[in-house]
């Protein structure tokens, strides 16, 4: 069965760093893009980073962009965010997904995590 | 940005009705619109892609419609298990955008 374990939330100060782990298993990890989309409590889903094969190319929502790094080991079928300079506005619940079709453009996510709450208080 | 509006922001339904739902894009999406369900503290589950397409899985209850910018979800016969909220997504362009929901409540 495919899976996707996200690990690494927790409580963090503001200015501080945390990495989120995300371990895929049930699939060959190379062979797809993958995401990550968080949702604030009680909020809506909000994209957060793309990475494509190999790790050659991330793109970043403009909230996030230079402070949070989106990387991949498809050795170890693990997908990374790393995340600092952190703010009250980046508490959410992270989940990484996987974009459905490994070719063309069409991205929906057809398998997510469980989802790491960041919480990012004093 | 593309903006994805959904509405309405919540309803109110009982088991066997037929519910529908809108998102609106504010640009030309073409037919890139998909639709996920989440259920309280769980990740999202992914129903149609491409406006109309099922997800392998998901029951024929559920269909997809709209182009352009216009969309719409259809729940034929509402089942105890679709009571939750309703996400709409866009993926012609990045950033890709979510609607704000719609929540599905029992009347």
């Amino acid at each position: 069965d495919v899976q996707l374990v996200e690990s690494g939330g927790g409580l963090v100060q503001p200015g501080g760093s945390l990495r989120l782990s995300c371990t895929a298993s049930g699939f060959t990890l190379r062979n797809y893009w993958m995401h990550w989309v968080r949702q604030a409590p009680g909020k809506g889903l909000v994209w957060v980073s793309r990475i494509i094969f190999g790790g050659t190319d991330t793109v970043y929502a403009d909230s996030v962009k230079g402070r949070f790094t989106v990387s991949r080991d498809d050795a170890k079928n693990t997908l990374y965010l790393q995340m600092n300079s952190l703010t009250a506005e980046d508490t959410a619940v992270y989940y990484c997904a996987r974009r459905r079709s490994t070719s063309g453009w069409p991205t929906d996510f057809d398998y997510w995590g469980q989802g790491a709450l960041v919480t990012v208080s004093s | 940005d593309i903006q994805m509006t959904q509405s309405p922001s919540s309803l109110s339904a009982s088991v066997g009705d037929r519910v529908t739902m809108t998102c609106r894009a504010s640009q030309n999406i073409n037919s890139y619109l998909i639709w996920y369900l989440q259920k309280p503290g769980k990740a999202p589950k992914l129903l149609i892609y491409d406006t109309s397409t099922l997800q392998s899985g998901v029951p024929s209850r559920f269909s997809g419609s709209g182009f352009g910018t216009d969309f719409t979800l259809t729940i034929s016969g509402l089942q105890p298990e679709d009571f939750a909220t309703y996400y709409c997504q866009q993926s012609q362009s990045l950033p890709l955008t979510f609607g704000g929901g719609t929540k599905v409540e029992i009347k």
